[in-house]
C-alpha cells in the first residue's frame, strides 16, 4: 500500500550483524503489526504495537512505535540465517468505513552465513 | 487445528477463463480478507468481510467478486481472468477488527493467467 512505506526494500547482511527495517506512515496508526514471510509461504505474526513509544521484543527481534504513532522500526540483533525472509509492516489505517488492514511494500532480508 | 486453508494452491488459467479461490477458517473468526501479493507492491487488499453475509471493497477490487455465505468460508472469484491478475493470493482472518488482534494467514494460492 502507498499508505505505508518500508525501507529498505532489500537488505543483505553477514550473519551476526545487526539490522533495522523502517515502516513510515503519513497518518496516525491505530495499530502497527510486524509480520514475517518465508519465501513461498504465508505470513507469520511477529508482534503488535499500539501505544506511542511502545517497544516489544521477541528473541532477537525488537520493534518500536514512535511517540507520534507514525513510524515503526524493527531491529534484529546478531542476525542468523533463520531470520531471512520478507518482513512486512501492517496497520489498521481506518481510512474509510470499516476495518481495512494495509501492508507496507515489504523488506527482503538475506543473511549470508 | 488447521487455521486458514486456501484451495487451490496453484492454478494456471487462460485469459477469459473464470475460477474461484476458496478460503476456509476453523477459528470462528468474524473478519476475513483477500489480498494479492506482487513484487514491489507488497500485499494489497482486494475485498474483505466483517461477518457472514457481508462483503466490502478493499484497495484493488476491480475484476474480482467475493461471497461470504458461511462464516467459515470466504470465496474469491475471477469472472474473466486477465494476465494482470497473475499473482499470489492470500486469505486471512481475524477474531474481530484488526485493532484488537492479529491476522492469521493461509499459505497462499499462486495464480498464473496466460
Amino acid at each position: 500500500s502507498q499508505e505505508l512505506e518500508q525501507s529498505p526494500q532489500s537488505l543483505i547482511v553477514q550473519e551476526g550483524k545487526n539490522l533495522t527495517i523502517n515502516c513510515t506512515s503519513s497518518k496516525t496508526l491505530y495499530g502497527l503489526y510486524w509480520y514475517k514471510q518465508k519465501y513461498g509461504e504465508g505470513l507469520i505474526f511477529l508482534m503488535m504495537l499500539q501505544k506511542g513509544g511502545e517497544e516489544k521484543s521477541h528473541e532477537k527481534i525488537t520493534a518500536k512505535l514512535d511517540e507520534k504513532k507514525q513510524q515503526s522500526s524493527l531491529h534484529i540483533t546478531a542476525s542468523q540465517p533463520s531470520h531471512a525472509g520478507i518482513y512486512l509492516c501492517g496497520a489498521d489505517m481506518a481510512l474509510r468505513a470499516g476495518n481495512q488492514f494495509y501492508f507496507g511494500t515489504g523488506t527482503s532480508l538475506t543473511v549470508i552465513p | 487445528n488447521a487455521g486458514v486453508t486456501q484451495t487451490p494452491k496453484f492454478r494456471v488459467l487462460k485469459t477469459g477463463q473464470s475460477m474461484t479461490l476458496l478460503c476456509a477458517q476453523d477459528m470462528n473468526h468474524e473478519y476475513m480478507y483477500w489480498y494479492r501479493q506482487d513484487p514491489g507492491m507488497g500485499l494489497r487488499l482486494i475485498h474483505y468481510s466483517v461477518g457472514e453475509g457481508t462483503t466490502a471493497k478493499g484497495e484493488v477490487p476491480d475484476g474480482y467478486n467475493v461471497s461470504r455465505l458461511k462464516k467459515q468460508n470466504f470465496l474469491l472469484g475471477l469472472e474473466s481472468a486477465a494476465p494482470s491478475q497473475t499473482s499470489v493470493y492470500f486469505c486471512a482472518s481475524s477474531r474481530r477488527g484488526t485493532n484488537t488482534g492479529e491476522l492469521f494467514f493461509g499459505e497462499g494460492s499462486r495464480l498464473t493467467v496466460l
